[in-house]
This record gives C-alpha cells, structure tokens and sequence, in this order.
C-alpha cells in the first residue's frame, strides 16, 4: 500500500515553453502533497505543500507564480513549471500523506531538462 | 529553522564491512526522525523512523538506527553490508514546531560498497 506515482518520468523541454508534471496517490487518499526540488548531488528541497482544494504554501524563495501547484483531487496533484528555463533543469519529487498520519511516501521523481 | 547534518557525503566500504551513516539535527523540541535510501534516478524508500518509544529502531534490509537525544544524533548502522547496499541514503527530522508536516532532509551520503 502506500503507492504514489509521478508522471512523467522525465521531460524534456524548450526554454520558455511550460511544463507540467502529475503525483498521484494510488491507493489512498492524500489530503496533503508535497513537491521537492532535488538539485546534482544534493539533498531535496521543500518548494511547496498543498492541501486538497486550497491554495498551494510556498517556501520561502520558491516563485509561485513560476511554479504552479494544483490539487483537485484527493489522488492528484499538478506542478506546472512555466516559462521554463535551463536553470529549473532538475530532478522533481512529490510526496503524499493521508488524514492525520505523518508519513510522507514519495513518488519515483520526475526528472526536467530544459534546453 | 530545523538543519540536519550528514557529515559524510560518501563512505566507502568493502562487502560484509560494517557501517555507521552519521546524522545529527538541531530541533530541541520533540522530532520524528527518518532514514531514507535513493537509488539512482529514483524516488526515496522509507528504511526507517523512529516516532518514539524504544531508542533502538530496527529497519527494512538489516539497517538500523539510534536515537540519541543528548547529542540530537540519529546515526544509521548495518553490521555487514552488501553490494546491493549501493545508494544514497538521506536522513530526514519533523518537529512538533510545524506539526510534524514538514520534512527537513540532510545532504545525503553516498554509500558505496566495494567487493
């Protein structure tokens, strides 16, 4: 149990063109998700957290209105990477928990290439 | 702000070898601590966590860590490691502060077991 998936798995896109990338929950229901930037030979970093049918929180120094973050459903939440640029090349990851639970299971990642 | 430390950002060690990750992590309010291990181009896979109780946290694949709240330390053990142990591994620390929801991760550390 506990699945969450990312679509795609990675993309490649051209500078200035958008970008979007989908976490799913598989077989539970997420009320809260969590999108993470992981930069080469870093450890991840929390962009934003979002709620079912809210408004996303960003992190401080994180571009909401670069990176846009919807969460529709219980099963699904979207970050759209506008106006991409060479320099939001990295690799994507989201994370989901469900009720009041505490443990974030993480999907596969999502890796972005702009060219 | 939370910060955790992973002191060592690569261990290498031969098969069968025992080995130490090492984390520490500033909160000085109540934490929930977690181990993660990333294989390449992969999303991250739950080792293990410790909420409370027992210092002594057993994991999946022969890991195990200990909480040391004295030295804020939650170092990462396996007493014989194995080829397949190849990977990053991230420690990560919630706090009370932010309801547990938010998941501060170290830099990660590289393990590599040589044959």
């Amino acid at each position: 149990g506990a699945v969450v998936s990312q679509h795609p798995s990675w993309v490649i896109c051209k500078s200035g063109t958008s970008v979007k990338i989908e976490c799913r929950s598989l077989d539970f229901q997420a009320t809260t998700m969590f999108w993470y930037r992981q930069f080469p030979k870093q450890s991840l970093m929390l962009m934003a957290t979002s709620n079912e049918g809210s408004k996303a929180t960003y992190e401080q120094g994180v571009e909401k209105d670069k990176f846009l973050i919807n969460h529709a459903s219980l099963t699904l939440s979207t970050l759209t990477v506008t106006s991409a640029h060479p320099e939001d090349s990295s690799f994507y990851i989201c994370s989901a928990k469900g009720g009041a639970g505490f443990e974030q299971y993480f999907g596969p990642g999502t890796r972005l290439t702009v060219t | 702000a939370q910060s955790v430390t992973q002191l060592d950002s690569q261990v290498p060690v031969f098969e069968e070898a025992p080995v130490e990750l090492r984390c520490n992590y500033s909160s000085s309010v109540s934490v929930y601590l977690f181990w993660y291990v990333q294989y390449p181009n992969q999303g991250l896979q739950l080792l293990l966590k410790y909420l409370s109780g027992s210092t002594l946290v057993k994991g999946i694949n022969g890991f195990e860590a200990e909480f040391n709240k004295s030295q804020t330390s939650f170092h990462l053990r396996k007493p014989s490691v194995h080829i397949s142990d190849t990977a990053e591994y991230f420690c990560a620390v919630s706090d009370r502060r932010n309801n547990f929801n938010k998941f501060y991760f170290g830099s990660g550390t590289k393990l590599n077991v040589k044959p």
